[in-house]
């Protein structure tokens, strides 16, 4: 156990809907980076915050969007979703942002 | 340039054998190089890095190569086990220490599968 925790695990969604996916980082780390596992992608980075400000951007694209809390855990807000939306997503955390990086657990979305 | 080409995209070998997994880059700025390991329905887990003034790291049974000249580094595990069997991602990343920033550049991953 990473001590990450996704949720919700596995979601089941329509074209054109909305989601939202979230993470709680380790208890101390200031650093949230996402991720997105698909079979014809591979694992490639979206984006990342520290300590509730945006760092990094990846191969986001424009209808996702990720915030940070006060409280450090992030959601990553999927719209307008498309059948090729349908991934994993993974939160990592990481202390300060240039260290080890611990992946959660993932969240399976399906889009139908 | 940001491209991790990872081979082979999947490995048996026999328990007791060396499982060995290879990856390529070709941005030298890259600093840090992990292997994660995943096993299905978990996150990727880190295993061992390395940076680039090392040629060689070791934990246990898995052994980090790093050949900086040809851009290469590579995974050993020595004595695999039927437990290592998972999927390994190599990777690599610049860090921004002034951005507090080291996104992953991960290669497409290798199936490794060891046989009792």
């Amino acid at each position: 156990d990473s001590g990450v925790t996704q949720t919700p695990k596995h979601l089941i969604t329509a074209t054109g809907q909305r989601v939202t996916l979230r993470c709680s980082p380790r208890s101390g780390d200031l650093s949230v980076y996402w991720y997105q596992q698909s079979l014809d992608q591979g694992l490639q980075f979206l984006i990342q915050y520290y300590n509730g400000e945006e760092r990094a951007k990846g191969n986001i694209l424009e209808r996702f969007s990720a915030q940070q809390f006060p409280d450090l855990h992030s959601e990553l807000n999927l719209s307008s979703l498309e059948l090729g939306d349908s991934a994993l997503y993974f939160c990592a955390s990481s202390v300060q942002g240039l260290d080890t990086q611990y992946f959660g657990p993932g969240t399976r979305l399906t889009v139908l | 340039q940001q491209q991790v080409k990872q081979s082979p995209q999947s490995l048996i070998v026999q328990k007791g054998g060396i499982s060995i997994i290879n990856c390529a880059y070709e941005n030298t700025a890259f600093d840090y190089f992990p292997w994660y390991q995943q096993f299905p329905g978990k996150g990727p887990a880190l295993l061992i890095a390395i940076r680039p003034d090392v040629s060689e790291k070791k934990e246990g049974r898995f052994t980090i190569s790093f050949n900086k000249s040809a851009k290469q580094f590579s995974l050993h595990i020595m004595d695999s086990q039927p437990g290592d069997s998972a999927t390994y991602f190599c990777a690599a990343s610049i860090g921004d220490y002034g951005g507090a920033t080291n996104k992953l550049i991960f290669g497409t991953g290798t199936l490794l599968a060891v046989q009792p």
